[in-house]
């Protein structure tokens, strides 16, 4: 079966500090591959997402993210962290074969510290 | 912009009580989606639908159903909730190309 993995639950930076946030996926297929951000309280917006070509991929606010088919990984990167960007960090993956549905990892909890 | 609603941010309710929650979509977008988010497990998908009146079940169906008879509009029904099912429940949508827009989530308190 599919499945995602965020190794990390929480992870602390310091502002300004560089940021790698990990995800690995398990898929049969082909993956379509995403990441979203939560902010308290509110619901989950799109990052970034890679469909297929250049394998390093651009997101809003600053964030790219680099898929790495030989490590069946999509780590998300960002050079300077801001205070604002404390938030959870989902990673998510589609595939053709299974249809419109995603599955999504466990989430990373990012702390900024100034 | 896709735009998602959903129709209450905070509910309580008792045990036993029926609960519906409706999720709205303004992009015309085929389908649709109920997640449960709960701390730790990441988004757990419910049910989902591919069209007006159609719904599949996903991981977690157990003591939810779901109605879509238009569109634009997929409700989330509990008909006897119990504490288990405290959770954030978000709604989704998309165009067949995956990727998914969220809706601003209902927390529900069972007591």
């Amino acid at each position: 079966a599919q499945s995602v993995t965020q190794p990390d639950i929480h992870i602390t930076v310091s502002e300004g500090a560089s940021l790698e946030l990990r995800c690995n996926y398990s898929y049969g297929a082909t993956p379509y591959l995403f990441w979203y951000v939560q902010s308290p309280g509110q619901g989950l917006q799109l990052l970034l997402k890679y469909f297929s070509g250049d394998t390093l991929v651009q997101g809003i606010k600053g964030f790219e993210a680099e898929f790495k088919r030989s490590q069946s990984s999509f780590n998300l990167r960002k050079p300077s962290v801001h205070w604002s960007d404390a938030a959870e960090y989902f990673c998510a993956v589609g595939a053709r074969e299974y249809g419109n549905k995603l599955v999504f990892g466990a989430g990373t909890i990012l702390r900024v510290k100034s | 912009d896709v735009k998602v609603t959903q129709s209450s941010r905070y509910l309580v309710k008792r045990t036993g009580e029926k609960v519906f929650l409706e999720c709205v979509q303004d992009m015309d977008h085929e389908n649709m989606f109920w997640y449960r988010q709960d701390p730790g497990l990441g988004l757990r998908l419910i049910y989902f639908s591919y069209d007006v009146k159609m719904k599949e079940k996903g991981d977690i169906p157990e003591g939810y159903s779901v109605s879509r008879e238009k569109k634009e509009r997929f409700s989330l029904i509990l008909e006897s909730t119990s504490t288990n099912q405290t959770s954030m429940y978000l709604c989704a949508s998309s165009s067949p190309v995956y990727e998914q827009y969220f809706g601003p989530g209902t927390r529900l308190t069972v007591t």
